[in-house]
């Protein structure tokens, strides 16, 4: 596809359930981001994939979290045993170089998703 | 850790008038990027601006431009004839220059724009 997609676009989970999102990069980007964005708040970091493998889950506020991307295009973000805070908007973003590539800035530029909405009732 | 503060939870603008957005940042690192995006109400956060930090020169795209003060480590964004379709949030964003790094965003200013 011409962009980044996401789906579901919303979703609405109980507590304690188990969820997955889903993230399509633009395709033959090597590198994937997953952000969170509460309610009234900027995005912030969860997780970085290079290809397939998975290089920072710094961001990630509980074991809970986990994500994937195994074959190095489609991620899924998964989170376990749903809870409140864990209502937000999930973007993914994607861009074209490594990091080890020396191209200029815009090789870097993040194109991002519409985001998951994500209600834990 | 880097951290980037928008004080503007709110603003608004006339049509066809001019509005600045502000942003401050603080960080130890020298190189680094700077970005304003933009997030309407479809959640689809968009490129407005990007700023390198070793370039003294402010950059400007079209109806928007930034005020880039280094040292006081300030990055305003100026929207010129304002239209309806600015209407939306605003974020802030930082980024260090060491490869492919995550995004550090503001809080957001949103911006409404009276016709």
């Amino acid at each position: 596809g011409a962009g980044v997609s996401q789906s579901p676009r919303y979703k609405v989970a109980k507590r304690g359930q188990d969820v997955a999102l889903r993230c399509d990069p633009i395709s033959g980007h090597v590198s994937l981001f997953w952000y969170q964005q509460a309610l009234g708040q900027g995005p912030e970091f969860l997780t970085y994939f290079q290809n397939e493998a998975q290089l920072d889950k710094s961001g990630l506020p509980s074991d809970r979290f986990f994500a994937e991307r195994p074959e190095g295009s489609v991620s899924t973000l998964k989170i376990q045993r749903t809870q409140q805070e864990d209502s937000a908007v999930y973007l993914c973003a994607s861009s074209s170089r490594s990091a080890t590539s020396a191209v200029g800035p815009s090789s870097y530029e993040q194109y991002f998703g519409p985001g998951t909405r994500l209600t834990v009732t | 850790a880097q951290t980037v503060t928008q004080s503007q939870p709110e603003m608004s603008v006339q049509e066809a008038e001019t509005v600045t957005l502000s942003c401050t940042y603080d960080t130890s690192e020298s190189d680094y990027y700077l970005f304003w995006y933009k997030q309407p109400p479809s959640r689809q956060m968009i490129l407005v601006i990007r700023q390198e930090a070793y370039k003294q020169q402010n950059a400007t795209e079209n109806r928007f431009s930034v005020n880039f003060q280094k040292a006081a480590k300030s990055f305003s964004l100026k929207i010129s004839d304002s239209q309806l379709g600015d209407a939306a949030m605003y974020f802030c964003a930082y980024r260090r220059n060491s490869g492919n790094t995550p995004l550090v965003f503001g809080k957001g200013t949103r911006l409404s724009v009276i016709a």
